[in-house]
């Protein structure tokens, strides 16, 4: 079955480092992947996403790069704020999945230091 | 934008009691979803729905029903509410194509 794996956090850094949450996956078919972050109290807010190999998603400065390869798409971000502390969960949708469901990894938290 | 509204941000229930949470979206997506979360556990699928009056088991649907009278609306019911179900309950909505699940803000459920 599809699984998705991510770095275990808590993720902690200061204000103005680079981030880099590791995610790699497995899925029988083509999936698309998505990254979302989840404020404290908070539902979970898509950040970006990417549909096919070699795709980059971007939003509010982070990235993330559809590695067919390395079954992979680590998110990044050059300098991380106090604001981007959350909780940042790595999914994928397979396109054999009619259902529309998607596959979680287990999220990372991701503390930022003034 | 996609709004997905679930009725009650905070809701607390005593043990036996008969719990409904709500889910509205404004979209008409096909696919609406509803999770639990726990700490150390992730989010896991109780039930989803990809039509009107229709419904699929998720992974965890055990003391769970649902209810899709309408496209826009999915309803969780407890049918007889327990402490172990204490928790975090999101709802999500999708299109039928391959697309992003969009979240409510969640409910936190507490069973006293």
């Amino acid at each position: 079955g599809d699984s998705v794996t991510q770095m275990e956090g808590p993720v902690t850094l200061s204000e103005e480092a680079f981030l880099t949450i590791n995610c790699t996956y497995t899925a029988t078919g083509y999936p698309s992947l998505f990254w979302y972050v989840q404020y404290p109290g908070e539902g979970l807010q898509l950040l970006l996403k990417a549909t096919k190999a070699d795709d980059k998603g971007s939003n509010k400065g982070f990235e993330a790069t559809y590695r067919k390869e390395t079954t992979s798409f680590h998110l990044e971000k050059g300098s991380v704020q106090v604001s981007d502390s959350a909780v940042y969960f790595c999914a994928l949708s397979d396109r054999q999945n009619a259902g529309n469901m998607l596959t979680f990894g287990g999220g990372t938290r991701l503390m930022v230091k003034p | 934008d996609v709004k997905v509204t679930q009725s009650s941000r905070y809701l607390v229930k005593r043990t036996g009691e008969k719990v409904f949470l709500e889910c509205v979206q404004d979209m008409d997506h096909e696919n609406m979803f509803w999770y639990r979360q726990d700490p150390g556990l992730g989010l896991r699928l109780i039930y989803f729905s990809y039509d009107v009056k229709m419904k699929e088991k998720g992974d965890i649907p055990e003391g769970y029903s649902v209810s899709r009278e309408k496209k826009e609306r999915f309803s969780l019911i407890l049918e007889s509410a327990s402490t172990n179900q204490t928790s975090m309950y999101l709802c999500a909505s999708s299109n039928r194509v391959n697309q992003p699940q969009h979240f409510g803000d969640g409910t936190r459920l507490s069973i006293l």
